[in-house]
């Protein structure tokens, strides 16, 4: 067990419909970071929160997004659901952004658009 | 654009070999080079890492090799296990600048007994 849990583990949906990918942070990790993970793309750096607020954003698409809680929890909010949306997405979570000393993924959500 | 290249896509070894996979960079904001194992059906495991400040590192049967002045990175593995069958990514990140992670394409590792 990494430390970060990530929740569902599976999800199947179908085109069009919206869902959303939850990520409980390891104990102390301020940071929480989001990739997806396809045969195509490789792992592809989403989007980044530090303590609530937004820090960085990668190949997100604007269908998708995101927001970290007050308890550090982070939410992936992904709509308009494509086939080409279907993917492993990751969580990953560090002390800080900064920190520079690799951080922990989850074991992810594999997300299937039928 | 992919910052981080990495070879071969995949790699059989006999049991007791050496593992060697390569990656190139083309960032030289890069600060930080951290290899990650991969299991099915799980996330990426951080494995070893390494600054620039340093031309190798080792941890155990692992070993990263650094070349600044090329801007390439290696991972061997010795004594290869069948243990050791993963997907292996390097990565690359600027810790300065939000320290998200660039990855490479992958290299699924088999190892023969």
């Amino acid at each position: 067990d990494s430390g970060v849990t990530q929740t569902p583990k599976h999800l199947i949906t179908a085109t069009g419909q919206r869902v959303t990918l939850r990520c409980s942070p390891r104990s102390g990790d301020l940071s929480v970071y989001w990739y997806q993970q396809s045969l195509d793309q490789g792992l592809q750096f989403l989007i980044q929160y530090y303590n609530g607020e937004e820090r960085a954003k990668g190949n997100i698409l604007e269908r998708f997004s995101a927001q970290q809680f007050p308890d550090l929890h982070s939410e992936l909010n992904l709509s308009s659901l494509e086939l080409g949306d279907s993917a492993l997405y990751f969580c990953a979570s560090s002390v800080a952004p900064s920190q520079g000393y690799g951080y922990t993924f989850g074991s992810g959500t594999r997300l299937t658009v039928v | 654009q992919q910052q981080v290249k990495q070879s071969p896509q995949s790699l059989i070894v006999q049991k007791g070999g050496i593992s060697i996979i390569n990656c190139a960079y083309e960032n030289t904001a890069f600060d930080y080079f951290p290899w990650y194992q991969q299991f099915p059906g799980k996330g990426p495991a951080l494995l070893i890492a390494i600054r620039p400040d340093v031309s190798e590192k080792k941890e155990g049967r692992f070993t990263i090799s650094f070349n600044k002045s090329a801007k390439q990175f290696s991972l061997h593995i010795m004594d290869s296990q069948p243990g050791d069958s993963a997907t292996y990514f390097c990565a690359a990140t600027n810790s300065d600048a939000g320290n998200m992670l660039t990855f490479g394409g992958g290299t699924r590792l088999m190892v023969k007994p």
